[in-house]
């Protein structure tokens, strides 16, 4: 079946620091990838998504690129903001069981200090 | 376009009371997902629904759940003889087509006393 892999959190950042949120995913076919960001007490929003090998993904200065050597689309912004702190979510979008079932990962919840 | 709508956002219920969690999905979205998500964990799916289908339930418990998207009006996930293990939130997302992105509501949080 399909699956994602995302690292652990919480990752700690200081305002201006680089990111990298890993993921790494299984899937049957030739997937869609898509990472969503939740804030306190909201639902999910789409950040970024990339639909083929090698396509990047990019919003908000946030961006991710489709490695399919890999299986992965890591998450990655060049200076975070204090309020970029909430829980990103790594998904896929891909045939499993004869249906089209949006997989998620456990997410990783960020915090950025001042 | 309004975005997905799940009413209410917070519900209480004594236990053994039955739960209604409602989603109205994107205007020109035929297909609703309903997640469940429980504090510190992702997001679990537990159905998958087009107008008037169940396409994929793998991720509803078999008992006391159960869930329709009847052709006019909005989706509905039931919970029967609710137990305080049923609290959490509940997301619904939808989306026009497969392998497109999902559109979530801003959930329903359960909370069972």
């Amino acid at each position: 079946g399909n699956s994602v892999t995302q690292m652990e959190g919480p990752v700690t950042l200081s305002e201006e620091a680089f990111l990298t949120i890993n993921c790494t995913y299984t899937a049957t076919g030739y997937p869609s990838l898509f990472w969503y960001v939740q804030y306190p007490g909201e639902g999910l929003q789409l950040l970024l998504k990339a639909t083929k090998a090698d396509d990047k993904g990019s919003n908000k200065g946030f961006e991710a690129t489709y490695r399919k050597e890999t299986t992965s689309f890591h998450l990655e912004k060049g200076s975070v903001q204090v309020s970029d702190s909430a829980v990103y979510f790594c998904a896929l979008s891909d045939l499993s069981g004869g249906s089209y079932i949006p997989t998620f990962g456990r997410g990783t919840s960020l915090i950025v200090h001042p | 376009n309004a975005g997905v709508m799940q009413n209410p956002r917070h519900l209480v219920r004594r236990r053994g009371q039955e739960a209604r969690l409602r989603c109205s999905p994107m205007k020109g979205h035929s297909h609703v997902y309903w997640y469940r998500q429980l504090p510190e964990e992702g997001l679990k799916f537990m159905v998958y629904l087009q107008k008037e289908n169940i396409i994929d339930e793998s991720g509803m418990p078999k008992e006391r759940f159960s869930a329709e998207f009847p052709k006019e009006g909005p989706s509905i996930l039931r919970i029967q003889q609710v137990v305080r293990g049923d609290s959490a939130a509940y997301f619904c997302a939808s989306s026009p087509g497969e392998v497109t992105e999902a559109f979530f509501g801003q959930g329903t949080r359960l909370t069972v006393v």
